[in-house]
């Protein structure tokens, strides 16, 4: 079963609304979670590195106040999307892990599909 | 320079016959890990395979493997006997002790499964 769940899978939202994408360990705790970004025939873009406790990293070009990350627990981070556009339209996914070395397990949720209309 | 790099797009095989997706990479790091994923269309990105920079042999799971040549940089990944349900984007990804974690991942290759 899955280790990581993401929710919602599919979410439509109006534009100029925010919309929140949860994205939980089930079985383990996760000192690290990992947002990506997934366009259509694409590879995956990070968008952010979350540790628990502390403000989220972000990648250059992700805008932070549009992207809001928390990962308040070692069980659960949360992306908020600000004021979304039809452009933030996209496939989200996360990932999480135990540790930040090579060999750590990275395990990913089921993503979730966003259109903004 | 890119440090994953898939060179193959799409990919066609026949079903029951094996197929190699190529992937190479680019690192200074001593350690680092190779890991293949496949996403079907409905995203979810399923971990194959996974080769340490310091493991001596090459990984194997199932009817995946991985043809690891470290002094080459490339770590293929091997599907033998290929079903009609392998039919999927393939990543291949690298993570470096020294990058905090994160994954890097190459451009995909789509595998398309012929009956």
């Amino acid at each position: 079963g899955a280790v990581v769940s993401q929710h919602p899978s599919w979410v439509i939202c109006k534009s100029g609304t925010s919309v929140k994408i949860e994205c939980r360990s089930l079985d383990f705790q996760a000192t690290t979670m990992f947002w990506y970004r997934q366009f259509p025939k694409q590879s995956l873009m990070l968008m952010a590195t979350s540790n628990e406790g502390s403000k989220a990293t972000y990648e250059q070009g992700v805008e932070k106040d549009k992207f809001l990350i928390n990962h308040a627990s070692l069980t659960l981070s949360t992306l908020t999307v600000t004021s979304a556009h039809p452009e933030d339209s996209s496939f989200y996914i996360c990932s999480a892990t135990q540790g930040s070395r090579s060999g750590n397990t990275i395990y990913f949720g089921e993503g979730s599909w966003l259109t903004v209309v | 320079a890119q440090k994953i790099t898939q060179t193959q797009p799409g990919m066609f095989v026949q079903e029951k016959e094996a197929v190699t997706l190529d992937c190479t990479y680019d690192t200074s790091d001593p350690s680092y890990g190779l890991f293949w994923y496949k996403q079907p269309s409905s995203g979810e990105m399923i971990f194959l395979i996974y080769q340490g920079s310091y493991d001596q042999q090459n990984a194997t799971e199932g009817r995946y493997s991985l043809n690891f040549q470290k002094a080459r940089k490339s770590a293929n990944l091997v599907i033998s006997a290929s079903q009609l349900g392998d039919s999927a984007m393939y990543f291949c990804a690298m993570r470096e002790d020294t990058n905090a974690g994160k994954s890097t991942f190459g451009d995909g290759t789509t595998l398309t499964v012929k009956p």
